[in-house]
C-alpha cells in the first residue's frame, strides 16, 4: 500500500480560478512530518513546506494554503486565484520518525500535475 | 551559493557499461539520499546515508550502489546499467534528517540503450 497518496494525477484550471490538491497519508507512527515540493516545467524540486504531527494549525502563505487534518490523514494544498506560473507538478511527502531512532524515511507521492491555463 | 550538483545532468549509454553519477553538496549536510523519478510513479528512494561510512536501502536499491566515504559526496553507481534503469535521478540533502527540508539537486536524465 501506497503511504502517500495524489489520486489526482492531473489538473487543469483556467487563471484565477482555486484548486486544491489533495494528499492523503498512511502512518502508524505518532511523529511524522508531512511536506509538499514543487517541480515547474525545468525540472528543479522546490521546497514548499513542512508540517509536524502535533501542528495541525493550517497554514497560509501568500495564495497558497494547506490543511493539515489528522482526522482524516490529509494535507491537502490550496492555491488560490492560480497563475499560469503555478503550472508544475506538485509532490506530497511523508516522513517518519521512528520510535527510539533518528532515522527515518522519505515518501513521496506520485505527484499532481497541475495545469493553469490562461 | 548553498547546493547540490549533480553530474552528469544528462547520459545515454548502453546496456552493461558501468557508469557513476556524481553528487556533492556544499553546506555540510550529514543525510544524502538518491531517487529516481518516472512517470507515474514520482520520486522512489534508492539509497540514503545517515553519514560518512553509513548507508541504507530505500525503496528501490536494486541494480545500484552507493559510496559515502566523505561527507560532501554520494556518488551512485550503476555496475551494469540496464534498460529498467532509464530514468531522471535525483540527489537530495539535509542537514540532519528526513525530517527536515530536502534541498535537492537539478537531476541527471539517464537513457540507458
Amino acid at each position: 500500500a501506497q503511504k502517500v497518496t495524489q489520486a489526482q494525477t492531473e489538473i487543469s484550471v483556467v487563471e484565477k480560478e482555486d484548486v486544491t490538491l489533495d494528499c492523503v497519508y498512511e502512518t502508524r507512527d505518532t511523529t511524522y512530518y508531512l511536506f509538499w515540493y514543487k517541480q515547474p516545467p525545468s525540472g528543479e524540486l522546490v521546497f514548499l513546506i513542512r508540517r509536524n504531527s502535533f501542528d495541525e494549525q493550517n497554514e497560509i502563505s501568500g495564495r497558497y494554503s494547506w490543511n493539515f487534518q489528522k482526522s482524516t490523514s490529509s494535507f491537502n494544498f490550496t492555491i488560490t486565484a492560480s497563475q499560469v506560473v503555478d503550472s508544475a507538478v506538485y509532490f506530497c511527502a511523508l516522513s517518519e520518525e521512528r520510535r527510539g531512532s533518528t532515522l527515518g524515511r522519505l515518501y513521496f507521492g506520485r505527484g499532481t500535475q497541475l495545469t493553469v491555463w490562461p | 551559493e548553498a547546493q547540490v550538483t549533480q553530474n552528469p545532468r544528462y547520459l545515454i549509454t548502453v546496456t552493461g557499461k558501468k557508469l557513476t553519477v556524481t553528487c556533492s553538496q556544499n553546506m555540510n549536510h550529514e543525510y544524502m539520499s538518491w531517487y529516481r523519478q518516472d512517470p507515474g510513479l514520482g520520486l522512489r528512494q534508492i539509497y540514503y546515508s545517515m553519514n560518512v561510512e553509513v548507508t541504507d536501502k530505500g525503496d528501490v536499491p536494486e541494480g545500484y550502489k552507493v559510496s559515502r566515504k566523505e561527507k560532501r559526496n554520494f556518488p551512485l553507481i550503476l555496475e551494469s546499467p540496464s534498460p529498467n534503469q532509464t530514468s531522471l535521478y535525483f540527489c537530495a540533502s539535509s542537514l540532519r534528517g528526513f525530517n527536515q527540508p530536502q534541498h535537492f539537486g537539478d537531476g541527471t536524465r539517464l537513457s540507458i540503450l
